[in-house]
C-alpha cells in the first residue's frame, strides 16, 4: 500500500518569512505528485504538480516545489509568504491509476 | 463552467436518518469520487466512479452508498446516519486522460446528533 506522510501537523511562520513543507512518499514505482491548498471553509484547490522532466517544479500564488526521487520527498516552499498564505496544504501521490493518496494535512498560519 | 457543484452546503441530521449528497461536474469529466475529510486524517476516499454505471469501493465505504445514474452526476447515500458519519464531504471529478489531476468540489458539512 502506497502512504504519504506529510513531516509538521502545523507550521506557524512569520509574514515574509520563508516556509517549508515536507512530504514523504512510499512507492516502489513511478508516481505522480500533487500539492492542493484549501483555504478556511473552501473546497481544495490545486497549487501544483509534478509528473515528469524537470525535478523543480513551479505553482501559483509563488510556490515551488522539488521531487528528489532518492530520498522519495516532495517539499513545497515559498520564499516569502502573506498573511493570505494563511490555509491547510495537502501533499498527494498517484500511481497512474484511479486514486490519489492524500497526507494528513499541514496548517500554516502565517502571522504579521 | 460551474465546475464541480455539492448539494447541500450543510446539513444537521439525527442518528438513523437518511440522506442524500450530490454531485454535479460540467466538465465531462469520466471519473468521479466521494472523500471525507477528517482533522488530522486528511482526505479518505469513500467510493468512486471510472463512468456512468459503474461505482467502487474507497478506503472507507461503509455506512455508504453510491450511484452514477448519469455522467455529470455522482450520488452518495447515508441509509442510517450514525454521529462517527460527522465529517465534511468532498466530491472531486477527473478525466480519464491526462495529468491526473482531481478537481474538488466546494464540499458538505454534515453533522449527525
Amino acid at each position: 500500500a502506497q502512504s504519504v506522510t506529510q513531516l509538521d501537523s502545523q507550521v506557524p511562520v512569520f509574514e515574509e518569512a520563508p516556509v517549508e513543507l515536507r512530504c514523504n512518499y512510499s512507492s516502489s514505482v513511478s508516481v505522480y505528485l500533487f500539492w492542493y491548498v484549501q483555504y478556511p471553509n473552501q473546497g481544495l484547490q490545486l497549487l501544483l504538480k509534478y509528473l515528469s522532466g524537470s525535478t523543480l517544479v513551479k505553482g501559483i500564488n509563488g510556490f515551488e516545489a522539488e521531487f528528489n526521487k532518492s530520498q522519495t520527498s516532495f517539499h513545497l516552499r515559498k520564499p516569502s509568504v502573506h498573511i493570505s498564505d494563511t490555509a491547510e496544504y495537502f501533499c498527494a501521490v498517484n500511481r497512474g491509476d484511479y486514486k490519489l493518496s492524500f497526507g494528513a494535512g499541514t496548517t500554516v498560519t502565517v502571522r504579521a | 463552467n460551474a465546475g464541480v457543484t455539492q448539494t447541500p452546503k450543510f446539513r444537521v441530521l439525527k442518528t438513523g436518518q437518511s440522506m442524500t449528497l450530490l454531485c454535479a461536474q460540467d466538465m465531462n469529466h469520466e471519473y468521479m469520487y466521494w472523500y471525507r475529510q477528517d482533522p488530522g486524517m486528511g482526505l479518505r476516499l469513500i467510493h468512486y466512479s471510472v463512468g456512468e454505471g459503474t461505482t467502487a469501493k474507497g478506503e472507507v465505504p461503509d455506512g455508504y452508498n453510491v450511484s452514477r445514474l448519469k455522467k455529470q452526476n455522482f450520488l452518495l447515500g447515508l441509509e442510517s446516519a450514525a454521529p462517527s458519519q460527522t465529517s465534511v464531504y468532498f466530491c472531486a471529478s477527473r478525466p480519464s486522460r491526462g495529468t491526473y489531476e482531481q478537481y474538488f468540489g466546494p464540499g458538505t458539512r454534515l453533522t449527525v446528533t
